[in-house]
């Protein structure tokens, strides 16, 4: 079993829709979780950072985070074009280092 | 925020050949450096750990004396991949660890003929 799982998409919604990524974990000692936004061929970007169960919010991104049920979920509100791109999890337990999920390619229609 | 840029962005080279990829910290000193690897579709895997003045750590599979890294300076690792064969084809990404954030670098993306 992989420490990480994440769908891989891909992933197509129109303009305007809400968007849910999830991933889900097996090991309970991470404690922080990251969201990362990869364009292709570039390096990944940090969106958002928590080390705690619960919500967090930035703009139209939402992260959530069910450490009994080891999930976490990113949200976005108002989906642009501009926000096709593939979103990494990322979890840590000191962290530094991260443990990356496949990556969800998310594709926003005009 | 932090600024890591990576030399060179893409290399074509044929294999058995030796390859250098440059990490630059830019608005840090870094004593730690992460070397990634992202094959197409597949999700980053953390190679080592750069370790300024010291031996670099790798991950459990990561060949140390195909993958040498060398990280002499605060701002500068370097990862050569020796004896390059097509399966090593793939997306290098280095990062650093700043306060709370990891700041990656653009990445360089290494294709053996």
């Amino acid at each position: 079993q992989k420490e990480v799982e994440q769908d891989p998409g891909p992933l197509s919604v129109p303009e305007g829709a809400i968007v849910s990524l999830n991933c889900t974990y097996s090991n309970s000692a991470f404690q922080y979780f990251m969201w990362y936004r990869q364009y292709s061929r570039k390096g990944p970007e940090l969106l958002m950072y928590t080390y705690s169960s619960g919500n967090k919010e930035d703009g139209r991104f939402t992260a959530q985070v069910d450490k009994s049920s080891k999930y976490i979920s990113l949200f976005i509100r108002d989906s642009q074009p501009s926000d096709s791109a593939t979103y990494l999890c990322a979890m840590s337990v000191g962290n530094e280092k991260l443990t990356f999920g496949t990556g969800t390619r998310l594709t926003i229609i005009p | 925020g932090a600024v890591v840029s990576q030399h060179p962005s893409r290399v074509i080279c044929k294999s058995g050949t030796s390859v250098k990829i440059e990490c630059r910290s830019l608005d840090f000193q870094a004593t730690t450096m992460f070397w990634y690897r992202q094959f197409p579709k597949k999700s980053l895997m953390l190679m080592a750990t750069s370790n300024e003045g010291s031996k670099a750590t790798y991950e459990q599979g990561v060949e140390k004396d195909k993958f040498l890294i060398n990280h002499a300076s605060l701002t500068l690792s370097t990862l050569t991949v020796t004896s390059a064969h097509p399966e090593d084809s793939s997306f290098y990404i280095c990062s650093i660890f700043h306060v709370d954030e990891q700041f990656f670098g653009p990445g360089t993306r290494l294709t053996v003929l």
